[in-house]
């Protein structure tokens, strides 16, 4: 099946670790983005990427770091500089970001709590 | 002011109501838009993208007002199950980036 997968689902870290979460799509999607979602908020980009071995800083990149150095993945790491790090953070990718179809589809998301 | 503002709601309707959420946006430069559906604890959906024409989808219509910069999205003979958060995004055309609203909340009562 074509799709997006995060993982894991759930993801608990000590205070100070660097953790990164997984995003992969076969959906052959040029454009990949990760968000933030905290309770009773709307999503907040961190990261996107465009192209692969290419991205741009979102709204609040701080404390995160990511690579695209495949068209499938973009895995996203949450450092220890990240200082509300719980959340639930959600990956999507999209066929482009310009013209007609770049609707963004999503994955079911990963939970990260900070112990 | 933020990119993309919608009124958080809640909106508590009767099963069978019409409802109608707005949605602004403040980059001219704006050139995409979208309606996702995002159900508690879940991944946002897409519901329906919003054309320069406006467009429907069954009980569903969307509406898109360049010149005031804003989207509409009505809804209705509202069921129970049309009870979720509702999300605008937009798409800046000169960033790439996908912006989305806060989100309206929508609660079908029978």
């Amino acid at each position: 099946d074509g799709g997006i997968t995060q993982s894991p689902k759930y993801l608990f870290r000590k205070e100070g670790q660097n953790v990164t979460l997984s995003c992969e799509q076969n959906l052959n999607h040029d454009a990949m983005y990760w968000y933030r979602q905290d309770p009773g908020q709307g999503l907040r980009l961190i990261y996107y990427s465009q192209i692969v071995n290419d991205f741009q800083k979102g709204d609040i990149a701080e404390g995160y770091s990511v690579s695209r150095e495949k068209k499938e993945s973009f895995p996203l790491t949450v450092t220890s500089a990240q200082k509300n790090p719980t959340a639930f953070y959600l990956c999507a990718s999209s066929k482009g970001t310009g013209g007609l179809n770049t609707e963004a589809f999503f994955g079911q998301g990963t939970r990260l709590t900070v112990v | 002011r933020k990119e993309v503002e919608q009124d958080p709601g809640p909106f508590n309707v009767p099963e069978g109501a019409t409802v109608a959420f707005n949605c602004t946006y403040s980059n001219s430069a704006s050139q995409s838009f979208f309606w996702y559906r995002q159900d508690c604890r879940k991944e946002p959906k897409l519901l329906m993208s919003v054309y320069s024409s406006g467009n429907e989808d069954g009980r569903f219509t969307a509406q898109l007002n360049r010149a005031s910069q804003y989207i509409s999205l009505l809804i209705r003979d509202s069921k129970l199950s049309d009870s979720a958060t509702y999300l605008c995004v937009v798409r800046a055309g000169n960033t790439g980036k996908l912006i989305f609203g806060q989100g309206t909340t929508l609660q079908v009562k029978p």
